[in-house]
């Protein structure tokens, strides 16, 4: 099993131009997640789903968007891309929310926007 | 909301000791699941340990274990026999009962020494 899926591992954009982060998972979990972690500062979530076509906003959502059309892939799509949005971002997928507490990551994607 | 804070940036060990690492967090709901993760240089996150606020047992996994204080909304970790590769970000995180993800601290960064 490959487990969360993320591309790309790096990426630097200029300011305004926008991206894709792509996120796939193979374990059929129906939860997925969107975090980003800036420096010194933990992980914060900017978007999950708990299924297919089913979305909702997180604590820092704005300048993102989602899409869940299949149960394995949960797309961020980045528009007129700032420098506050430089930062590591981490998906994740859980089978049951966190309910049996494990959610399973993936290796993240550094992203520079200068 | 629920805030979790780690007011200890940085600690280090030396190897085959013992350490831990404080968490507190601010919540007013009974129910709720408390986790520490550990983020190694690779930057993969790992669930370390779990706790379930229902439970007055303090969780322990090998090495690992936690004290939970209810009353007080402390979830410290104990690292015993520190070794080499327990060098990491150390991050704790909340989760509600009825919620869909984690709420994470701004993590404490763990050198393990020779």
């Amino acid at each position: 099993n490959a487990g969360v899926t993320q591309t790309p591992k790096f990426r630097i954009l200029k300011i305004g131009q926008s991206m894709t982060l792509q996120c796939t998972q193979d374990m059929n979990h129906n939860y997925m997640y969107w975090y980003r972690q800036d420096p010194g500062m933990g992980l914060k979530l900017i978007y999950y789903s708990v299924g297919a076509g089913i979305t909702d906003k997180g604590e820092v959502p704005n300048g993102y968007n989602v899409s869940r059309s299949t149960t394995e892939d949960f797309p961020l799509r980045l528009e007129l891309a700032a420098p506050s949005q430089t930062s590591v971002y981490f998906c994740a997928s859980s089978y049951e929310g966190g309910i049996f507490g494990k959610l399973f990551f993936g290796s993240g994607t550094q992203l520079s926007v200068l | 909301a629920q805030t979790v804070t780690q007011s200890q940036p940085e600690m280090s060990v030396q190897e085959a000791e013992t350490v831990t690492l404080s968490c507190t967090y601010d919540t007013s709901e009974n129910n709720y699941y408390l986790f520490w993760y550990k983020q190694p240089p690779s930057r993969q996150m790992i669930l370390v340990i779990r706790q379930e606020a229902y439970k007055q047992q303090n969780a322990t996994e090998n090495r690992f274990s936690v004290n939970f204080q209810k009353a007080a909304k402390s979830f410290s970790l104990k690292i015993s026999d520190s070794q080499l590769g327990d060098t990491a970000m150390y991050f704790c995180a909340f989760m509600k009962v009825s919620g869909y993800a984690l709420n994470f601290g701004k993590g404490t960064s763990l050198l393990v020494t020779p």
